[in-house]
């Protein structure tokens, strides 16, 4: 199967710094990409859809500016913590898929820890 | 909006005995349905979408349009299918992909 990889596995940043993640389709042209948040012992909850070369669509809820999304190429997103806080600590996910409704393929995830 | 609900957070049984795990969802339009599952320290991966009709590892999902469910079904459970279980949803033509709560499945030797 394709594979998609995150980088870092796990970040500590300071309060008030930013964090940035990086989410790369390996094998695969990736022409969506999906940000998830993940609290303990819960499910995924989507941040937001971004499609190569257009702005990020967020869901409800979540502050655009607080969590920037890129997608410059078809096989790199980033997610980036602005001014981050003890309660933005969490795991986050990106998934990656080459069409609509096709297979979404996950990265193993970024543990984020604000201290 | 899409929803997908997934009833039991936890769910055990015995080796060799049934499994139903339970999703529901809700769209207005036709959906896209998947289930994927997490094995231990393991990333998420595809179990079966149901566009496909195949089974999986004897896993098998039928959409029942009527009653908005997607339930995913092995007759005889092994103690290697204990694992944590999302039912996701994609609306047609839509780009997201919304998951459901999760059921983690412990199949007891």
């Amino acid at each position: 199967g394709a594979v998609v990889s995150q980088h870092p596995s796990w970040v500590i940043c300071k309060s008030g710094t930013s964090v940035k993640i990086e989410c790369r389709s390996l094998d695969f042209q990736a022409t969506t990409m999906f940000w998830y948040r993940q609290f303990p012992k819960q499910s995924l909850m989507l941040m937001a859809t971004s499609n190569e070369g257009s702005k990020a669509t967020y869901e409800q809820g979540v502050e655009k500016d607080k969590f920037l999304i890129n997608h410059a190429s078809l096989t790199l997103s980033t997610l980036t913590v602005t001014s981050a806080h003890p309660e933005d600590s969490s795991f986050y996910i990106c998934s990656a898929r080459r069409a609509v409704n096709t297979e979404a393929f996950f990265g193993q995830g970024t543990r984020l820890t604000v201290v | 909006a899409q929803r997908v609900t997934q009833p039991e957070k936890l769910l055990s049984v015995f080796k060799g005995a049934p499994v139903e795990l339970k999703c529901n969802y809700s769209y207005s339009g036709s959906p896209e349905l998947f289930w994927y599952v997490q094995y231990s320290r393991q990333r998420l991966q595809l179990l079966l979408r149901h566009i496909s009709r195949e089974s999986i590892k004897g896993f098998t999902a039928d959409l029942n349009k009527g009653e908005t469910s997607f339930h995913l079904k092995k007759p005889f459970a092994q103690e290697e299918d204990s694992a944590m279980y999302y039912c996701a949803l994609s609306g047609q033509g839509a780009q997201k992909l919304v998951f459901g709560q999760g059921t983690r499945l412990t199949i007891n030797p």
